[in-house]
């Protein structure tokens, strides 16, 4: 079973400038997360996906940070500008019904100078 | 709010060495404790799902146990290949994940 895809690895921007993450869950999978984990902290849930729509995104900063996930399968996260503090790495996880078999990818570690 | 907090922060351990990592928690209605494993620029891989009190669950090395307040994971007998970042996570009743800060485990040889 192919894992959890997620890219690019790593990025580096300017704060002010955007960036976007893409993540493609293991096949099957109806729920996916977004997690910020930044550096000697752990996870922290930024957005939850069923399928196509929107489950939780109480702890995501809309004005600056956007998600998508047409179709059900891949997702695309977005942070317009980027901040100094959005320095951190961006986790994808998936699972095949919400609350089990959580499985993680690799992340995105982002840097902003 | 759901808490996790585990300690310690760091561990250095000698190859052989057993020791325990603590996980204390506050949830409103625990579905679930997690515990996971991250290895540097990795994302966390699952070890152990405990659900109830006085449940255990054993993988090579490492064994996993659950009370009301507090979860602990014993690594016995360690080996360098067991490095890494320990998370814990509480499941609460709307399903969400809580992590905890990890525990880095050193171990030399």
């Amino acid at each position: 079973e192919a894992g959890v895809a997620q890219s690019p690895r790593y990025k580096i921007i300017e704060k002010r400038q955007s960036v976007a993450f893409w993540c493609n869950p293991i096949s099957g999978h109806a729920t996916l997360y977004w997690y910020q984990q930044i550096l000697g902290q752990g996870p922290k849930l930024l957005i939850q996906f069923q399928n196509n729509g929107v489950v939780d995104d109480s702890q995501l900063p809309k004005d600056r940070f956007s998600a998508e996930r047409l179709k059900g399968v891949d997702s695309t996260l977005k942070i317009q500008p980027a901040k100094l503090e959005d320095s951190a790495v961006y986790l994808c996880a998936s699972s095949f019904k919400v609350g089990y078999g959580y499985t993680f990818g690799s992340g995105t570690r982002l840097t902003v100078v | 709010e759901d808490q996790v907090t585990q300690s310690p922060e760091a561990l250095r351990l000698q190859e052989g060495e057993s020791s325990s990592l603590n996980c204390s928690y506050t949830v409103s209605g625990l579905r679930g404790l997690f515990w996971y494993r991250q290895d540097p620029g990795k994302g966390p891989e699952f070890l152990f799902t405990l659900y109830s009190a006085g449940e255990e669950k054993e993988k090579e090395r490492l064994k996993a146990t659950l009370t009301k307040k507090e979860s602990f994971l014993h690594i016995t007998a360690p080996k360098p290949e067991d490095s890494a970042t320990y998370l814990c996570a509480v499941q609460a009743e709307d399903y969400k994940l809580s992590f905890g800060a990890g525990t880095t485990v050193t171990v030399r040889a």
